[in-house]
């Protein structure tokens, strides 16, 4: 079984819905992150968390909001989805602070379309 | 500008040959990333070192942090090697120790 799942995989929408995207992991970690990658540009950190109680907002936040729900999930939404949200979405955790165990585990990603 | 340079942006390869693929930063770092994104979409972690070389099966991985670059190796590549890899700087401590900063990636096509 994946260790970091992202539920759904592949999602179209219309604009002005509301969407969440969920992510789930079993490793045990306690940081988590939620990235967009866009052709070109790579990616981008949109939120990350280091425990339940602890969410900060990255780069590009502006549009998005987050829950971190449990140690194991972290959920994205769009509020009010626009067409320039359309990307590839991925979920991310990591160990907590400390040299080499900061390696980040990707989830399998998200393909949000916004119509 | 971003902090993080990949080159070549892509590269196309023939069954068996050696690939280099670099990695420039101008940021201070504690480690770098480096992934590996197969078409379909999802991101695999290949290394994460901070220092020297590390080497798993036909990948290896050098960086040298004086200079700010790192260079990921494939030797005998195969088909299966066609991806995109990406590097990504881990920040360098104090608050910033979560913070990868990410290249835009170098497609890579080998064929057989």
């Amino acid at each position: 079984d994946a260790d970091v799942t992202q539920t759904p995989r592949n999602r179209i929408t219309k604009t002005g819905k509301r969407i969440m995207l969920e992510c789930s992991q079993t490793k045990g970690h306690d940081r988590m992150y939620w990235y967009r990658q866009d052709p070109g540009l790579g990616l981008r950190l949109i939120y990350y968390s280091f425990d339940v109680k602890d969410i900060n907002k990255g780069e590009i936040s502006d549009g998005y909001s987050v829950s971190r729900q449990a140690q194991a999930k972290f959920s994205l939404s769009l509020e009010s989805a626009i067409p320039n949200q359309t990307a590839l979405y991925f979920c991310a955790t990591s160990e907590p602070s400390g040299g080499m165990y900061n390696e980040q585990f990707f989830g399998p990603g998200t393909r949000l379309t916004v119509l | 500008k971003n902090e993080v340079e990949q080159s070549p942006q892509n590269l196309t390869a023939q069954e068996g040959e050696f690939i280099t693929i670099n990695c420039s930063y101008s940021v201070g770092i504690s480690a770098l990333h480096w992934l590996q994104q197969h078409p379909g979409g999802g991101i695999v972690s290949l290394f994460m070192l901070s220092s020297g070389k590390k080497k798993h099966g036909r990948l290896i991985a050098t960086i040298n942090i004086q200079e700010k670059h790192s260079s990921l190796h494939i030797t005998a590549s195969h088909p299966r090697d066609s991806a995109v890899y990406i590097c990504a700087a881990l920040g360098g401590g104090g608050g910033s120790n979560y913070k990868l900063t990410f290249g835009k990636g170098t497609l890579l096509t080998v064929n057989p």
